[in-house]
Order: structure tokens, then C-alpha cells, then sequence
């Protein structure tokens, strides 16, 4: 079993949407949780963090996470095309090594 | 200012080839990792250099695949004797700690296809 998995996708949704994607884990050693967008032929660039169970919000985006239920979820409000990504969840023990998820890769239609 | 770097963008190689992939890393960062991306995967940890600690390379996948860097900058992954298998996008990142989570800061990745 893997540490990460994320719900592979791919979604496609009208622009304007709500776009939910989940990862959970399976190590309770992980202390930070991160969010990566990774465009089309790009690296992933860190999208949001956090690391104490609730909701964070940051603009369109909200990370959720929830500790004793152990997932991590992103929301996207109002979605527009430029949206469309593939998204990781990453997260990490109290070192550095960053675990993450295969990916979901959204796309958001004009 | 200048972001990760990294090069070539794609390389084609016939099985059996060594191959050297570089990456010029953010000006003052001292950590630089080093992952695979295979289609379909999550990113997969390969080597991480941090500063002039010697370097973690728990991830590397077989004595084919070794990395250096030097003078604390510009780091190269090389595959020797590459095989099918190996064929994913090689990415590497260089990073800097910024409140309490250390940001890590990616190159676009070099592109392998082993023919």
C-alpha cells in the first residue's frame, strides 16, 4: 500500500465549478501537508500548505485537512480554465523528504 | 529572478547508453533533490544535497544511477547502461525555508525516453 493516495481523476468540469480533489495517508508521522500545480510540461510549483487539521483558504483555493480521519483535500471555487493542471498532494514527516500523490489532472472547459 | 534550470529539455537514447542529466539550482539554495516522474505516477524521490553534508541517496532505484554536486550549485543525475525502464521525466529542485515549511522550487525536468 502506498503512504499517498490521491483520487487519480482526471476531472473535467464547466468553468465556473467546484473542483474537490482528496488525498488520504496512511503514515500519522506526517506532519505537513502541501498542495503542488503542475502545468503541462512544467515542474509542480507549491500551490498551499498547511500542517493543523481545518480549513485554509488562500484566494479561490481552501486546503482541508483532517488529522484523525487522515486525508488532505483542495478546493477550487468559482474554476477557470487556467486552472487546468494536474495537482499533487505532497506531505512530509519532520525531515525533509516530501512523499507525494500520482496526481489528478483537471481540466476546466470555457 | 532566475528559477531552477535544467538540461537538455528531452533526451532520446538508445538501452545501453549512460546518459547525464544537469541542473543549475537557485542561486543560494543549499538543498537540491533530485525525483522521477514516470506517467501516471506521484514524483519519486531519487537523491537530496544539502550543503556539504554528504548526500542522501536512500531513493536511487540501482547502482546505475549516481549524482554529484559540485561546489555546492550545479548538480548532474547520470544512468549508466540505461534501460526501458528508466524512461520518465527527471526533475530537480533546489530549496530555501520560508516560515515554517521549507518551499521547494522545481526546474521544468529533463524528458527521457530509452529506444
Amino acid at each position: 500500500q502506498k503512504e499517498v493516495e490521491q483520487d487519480p481523476g482526471p476531472l473535467s468540469v464547466p468553468e465556473g465549478a467546484i473542483v474537490s480533489l482528496n488525498c488520504t495517508y496512511s503514515n500519522s508521522a506526517f506532519q505537513y501537508f502541501m498542495w503542488y500545480r503542475q502545468y503541462s510540461r512544467k515542474g509542480p510549483e507549491l500551490l498551499m500548505y498547511t500542517y493543523s487539521s481545518g480549513n485554509k483558504e488562500d484566494g479561490r483555493f481552501t486546503a482541508q485537512l483532517n488529522k484523525a480521519s487522515q486525508y488532505v483535500s483542495l478546493l477550487i471555487r468559482d474554476s477557470q480554465p487556467s486552472d487546468s493542471a494536474t495537482y499533487l498532494c505532497a506531505m512530509r514527516r519532520n525531515d525533509y523528504k516530501l512523499s507525494f500523490g500520482a496526481g489528478t489532472t483537471v481540466t476546466v472547459r470555457a | 529572478g532566475a528559477g531552477v534550470s535544467q538540461s537538455p529539455s528531452n533526451k532520446v537514447t538508445e538501452k545501453g547508453k549512460d546518459v547525464e542529466l544537469r541542473c543549475d539550482p537557485i542561486s543560494g539554495h543549499t538543498a537540491l533533490y533530485w525525483y522521477r516522474q514516470s506517467l501516471g505516477q506521484g514524483l519519486e524521490f531519487l537523491i537530496y544535497f544539502q550543503g556539504n553534508s554528504a548526500p542522501d541517496k536512500s531513493g536511487l532505484p540501482s547502482d546505475r544511477f549516481s549524482a554529484e554536486r559540485t561546489g555546492g550549485s550545479v548538480s548532474t543525475l547520470t544512468i549508466q547502461r540505461t534501460q526501458q525502464e528508466d524512461s520518465a521525466v527527471y526533475l530537480c529542485a533546489s530549496s530555501t525555508t520560508s516560515g515554517v515549511i521549507e518551499t521547494q522550487y522545481f526546474g521544468p525536468g529533463t524528458r527521457l525516453l530509452v529506444l
